[in-house]
């Protein structure tokens, strides 16, 4: 069955520094997300990313955090300047096509900003 | 803010018995409410999901029952195992949303007893 991954697994940063987050999604898959959790809370949407540009944005994602699809296959979030309160686990999702409800998460990386 | 309020926070049940989790909205903004069960460690797999034409919806032991007029829906597990212990967390997609982000309850933690 087709998966999204997601690198590093656990990364762990100084506060001010920059992370940069990676994600590939599906091979087919269209639309792509970024979601988090801060520990023992709920999932968090960041942001949605579709045909090479973010479609919406949550107030989460303030000017720190960019995304990017450099290639075409991997998805990056990237972090500009940490802080401790960043610390969280990081979903990556894609979806298909339009009228495709299927979202499929990656296993998501464990940031922890000290 | 559009919310998923979701219920009980934490459920314990014995080997062979009915898990029911229940999830509220509060406006009619949606149009898809998937079900996602989350191992420790591991990413929302989705599980069930149902559109809100149809008022129950049935995958093996897992059933999806909406009720449109109270804004209310349930996942049942039947026959629950211990291999169920989870987090559970029901969601909601908005409608008309640029590229439909989902927003998630808070997630209910399932314990099965042997």
């Amino acid at each position: 069955e087709p998966e999204v991954t997601q690198t590093p697994s656990h990364q762990v940063t100084q506060m001010g520094q920059e992370v940069i987050l990676r994600c590939v999604p599906i091979s087919n898959h269209l639309y792509f997300y970024w979601y988090r959790q801060i520990l023992g809370q709920k999932v968090e949407f960041l942001v949605s990313f579709y045909n090479n540009e973010i479609s919406e944005k949550s107030e989460i994602f303030d000017d720190q955090f960019s995304v990017e699809r450099p290639d075409g296959s991997n998805f990056t979030l990237k972090i500009r300047s940490t802080k401790l309160e960043d610390s969280a686990m990081y979903f990556c999702a894609s979806r298909g096509t339009a009228d495709n409800y299927g979202y499929t998460f990656g296993s998501g990386t464990r940031l922890t900003v000290v | 803010q559009q919310q998923v309020k979701q219920s009980p926070q934490s459920l314990i049940v014995q080997k062979g018995g009915i898990s029911i989790i229940n999830c509220a909205y509060e406006n009619t903004a949606f149009d898809y409410f998937p079900w996602y069960q989350q191992f420790p460690g591991k990413g929302p797999a989705l599980l069930i999901a149902i559109r809100p034409d149809v008022s129950e919806k049935k995958e093996g032991r897992f059933t999806i029952s909406f009720n449109k007029s109270a804004k209310q829906f349930s996942l049942h597990i039947m026959d629950s195992q211990p291999g169920d212990s989870a987090t559970y967390f029901c969601a909601a997609r908005k409608k008309g949303g640029s590229q439909g982000n989902l927003i998630f309850g808070k997630g209910t933690k399932l314990s099965v007893k042997p």
